[in-house]
């Protein structure tokens, strides 16, 4: 399948422990985000979003937060699975158009360990 | 099949041949999209379509041509492949701008000699 990246940062967890990804997002006018988590070898998947009139968003072991202020965005996974091993990255709305214009980050490595 | 599907796979072409990659979504969505992706720059837009014969420019559309006739299809043809485009490409679609998912096809990873 498609590699994504092999020099990607990495994140290393134990199975059962929460994860943590952050990103870094480039445009204060940015009012819509996305995490994605990309599988080897398929396509990006929507995790979750939120808009910028929110702080917090809650989904199935999965939470995003919003921090407009130092425009920083997490996702928080609950309870690691060795499923959950892949690359997760996030995408900002930059256009006026809305939904038409993201910029997606270059995305984060998560492994699960044992 | 049902969803968003890419032809071909695997893709090996010599600089300079046009080569064409497909894309077909069995939702109607109205909104198509095509992105690259690179060690180090993530998915960028080439071109995006939000309807049939409507499309317009992404962040990343020269050596890039678009088409889209029909709703369910939305090609792309590099008119004369150089190096540089060899990458991964994706083709999304997503229903609507009130609708949020956008989902992705499998990719087709292409590669130029």
């Amino acid at each position: 399948g498609e590699s994504v990246g092999l020099h990607l940062p990495t994140l290393s967890v134990q199975e059962g422990d929460n994860s943590i990804i952050n990103c870094a997002y480039s445009n204060s006018a940015s009012d819509y985000f996305i995490w994605y988590k990309q599988e080897s070898g398929k396509g990006p998947q929507f995790i979750i979003d939120i808009r910028s009139n929110m702080d917090k968003r809650q989904g199935q072991r999965v939470t995003v937060l919003l921090n407009k202020t130092v425009k920083h965005l997490s996702l928080q996974i609950a309870a690691t699975q060795p499923g959950d091993s892949a690359v997760y990255f996030c995408a900002e709305n930059i256009g006026a158009n809305y939904g038409q214009n993201f910029v997606f980050g270059p995305g984060t490595r998560l492994s699960v360990l044992p | 099949d049902a969803g968003i599907t890419q032809s071909p796979r695997y893709k090996i072409t010599e600089t300079g041949r046009q080569v064409t990659l497909m894309c077909h979504q069995t939702w109607s969505h109205s909104y198509m999209f095509w992105y690259r992706q690179d060690l180090g720059h993530g998915l960028r837009l080439i071109y995006y379509s939000a309807a049939a014969d409507i499309t317009d420019k992404g962040e990343v559309p020269d050596g890039y041509v678009v088409s889209r006739s029909k709703t369910e299809n939305f090609p792309l043809t590099l008119e004369s492949a150089t190096r540089s485009q060899t990458s991964v490409y994706f083709c999304a679609s997503r229903a609507g701008l009130e609708s949020d998912e956008q989902f992705f096809g499998p990719g087709t990873r292409l590669t130029v000699l």
